[in-house]
């Protein structure tokens, strides 16, 4: 079963850019992971699927501020031109065989 | 448009049981497979388990086999999470999710919040 590791939090100026991280455990370099975005007192929120070579798929809806990149167990989210609104919580997600697993989340702040 | 709506929130006492509900519209409901998330107060999400109502076959986590029951009824296009004994420690919001056209879980429902105090 796959480990999903991320930061507890990260901070950047509105209208700067911030990365995430999330690390997969040895092993499970290659798997395809998703991101979800949780503003407080909602509902998550899917964002993308990225895959280990770095291409990614954003859900309906989803600005292009949000992109992923990917290099070897790390996947990455950066949102730029950071917003009020993308003070959140974000957790990677990752599955095998019908089992999923998340990440701890890593909590954004605005500056 | 998909949409996963779950039923209202509801406080219990320890011992009482519970069954809370998630209706899908806008897609073919016995097709996707559905999960449930937890989330305890202040903490992460943590994944309890996923139905395909198509053919009912659920696979649970480890942490969570044995102390919910997930189930589904294609008729009426809703799953299940059920508990026949809760806990205070059951206190959580909990919220289906179903999986997108890959694997990922890819749309969420607004969530439940349960609450057990005696």
């Amino acid at each position: 079963q796959p480990v999903l590791t991320q930061s507890s939090s990260a901070s950047a100026s509105l209208g700067s850019s911030v990365k995430l991280t999330c690390t997969l455990s040895s092993g499970h370099s290659s798997y395809i992971i998703a991101w979800h975005q949780q503003q407080p007192g909602k509902a998550p929120r899917y964002l993308m699927k990225l895959e280990g070579s770095g291409s990614y798929n954003r859900g309906s809806g989803v600005p292009d501020r949000f992109s992923g990149s990917s290099s070897g167990a790390d996947r990455y989210l950066t949102i730029s031109n950071l917003q009020s609104e993308d003070e959140a919580d974000y957790y990677c997600e990752t599955w095998d065989s019908n089992t999923y697993v998340f990440g701890t989340g890593t909590k954004v702040s605005v500056l | 448009e998909v949409q996963l709506v779950q039923s209202g929130a509801e406080v219990k006492k320890p011992g009482e049981s519970l069954k809370i509900s998630c209706k899908g519209s806008g897609y073919s409901f016995t097709s996707y497979w559905i999960g449930w998330v937890r989330q305890m107060p202040g903490k992460g999400l943590e994944w309890m388990g996923i139905i395909y109502p198509g053919d009912s076959d659920t696979r649970y986590s480890p942490s969570f086999q044995g102390q919910v029951t997930i189930s589904a009824d294609k008729s009426i296009s809703t799953a299940y999470l059920q508990w026949s004994s809760l806990k205070a420690s059951d206190t959580a919001m909990y919220y289906c999710a179903r999986r997108g056209d890959g694997y990922n879980l890819g749309y969420w429902g607004q969530g439940t919040l349960v609450t057990v105090s005696s």
